[in-house]
């Protein structure tokens, strides 16, 4: 199937820092969103993207739609421990509802 | 508060049992999905339904099946589990409604096949 690539694969950063992770398409999509798993949970929507250029805050995250729709970036500012888990972006493109997920960035917080 | 419920959180099965993972959604959505999770795989869909009674393959069906009776609910069936499908299974639903295609999840059922 289709794939986006996400980058990095982890972090593992100091309490304070910022974070910044992004996700690439061979395909034009038309929306953006990205995934927040804490362990042992299922992901949850954190930011959704619907136009290209498009920058949207929500608190300490930020996150861009790419201007060739091609992809898209998640900023988080001044990281606390509660940020751990797994960061998932995910593009649907016009056809259909299914959404096509990125493997992931896993994001690890040392205090 | 709207959900995504999925019956079991852990489940341990044998080699060549038949596996039900069911999930029931109360958001009225139209479309359901399953993935499942695995380290450094991401989320891989399996299959999806955009309608009761309808099922669609995603991109990894291969040793599994899928229905939906009602809207609400859509269950996964592992026809003769092996070790190859322990993983962390993932429900999600969606609506076609008001230009949003978020996905909703379940807390997952982690699977164990001995």
């Amino acid at each position: 199937g289709q794939q986006l690539n996400q980058s990095p694969q982890s972090m593992f950063i100091q309490e304070g820092e910022d974070v910044s992770m992004n996700c690439t398409s061979s395909s034009i999509f038309n929306t953006w969103l990205w995934y927040k798993q804490d362990p042992g949970e299922g992901p949850v929507l954190l930011i959704a993207l619907y136009k290209a250029g498009e920058l949207t805050s929500n608190g300490r995250l930020t996150a861009q739609f790419g201007i060739t729709r091609k992809d898209s970036f998640l900023n988080i500012s001044a990281s606390i421990p509660s940020d751990v888990g797994i960061y998932f972006c995910a593009g649907q493109s016009l056809k259909g509802n299914k959404l096509v997920f990125g493997a992931g960035t896993i994001l690890r917080v040392k205090s | 508060d709207v959900k995504v419920t999925q019956s079991s959180r852990y489940l341990v099965k044998r080699t060549g049992e038949k596996v039900f993972l069911e999930c029931v959604q109360d958001m009225d959505h139209e479309n359901m999905f399953w993935y499942r999770q695995d380290p450094g795989l991401g989320l891989r869909l399996i299959y999806f339904s955009y309608d009761v009674k309808m099922k669609e393959k995603g991109d990894i069906p291969e040793g599994y099946s899928v229905s939906r009776e009602k809207k609400e609910r859509f269950s996964l069936i592992l026809e003769s589990a092996s070790t190859n499908q322990t993983s962390m299974y993932l429900c999600a639903s969606s609506s076609n409604l008001g230009g949003t295609y978020g996905y909703t999840f379940g807390s997952g059922t982690r699977l164990t096949v001995v």
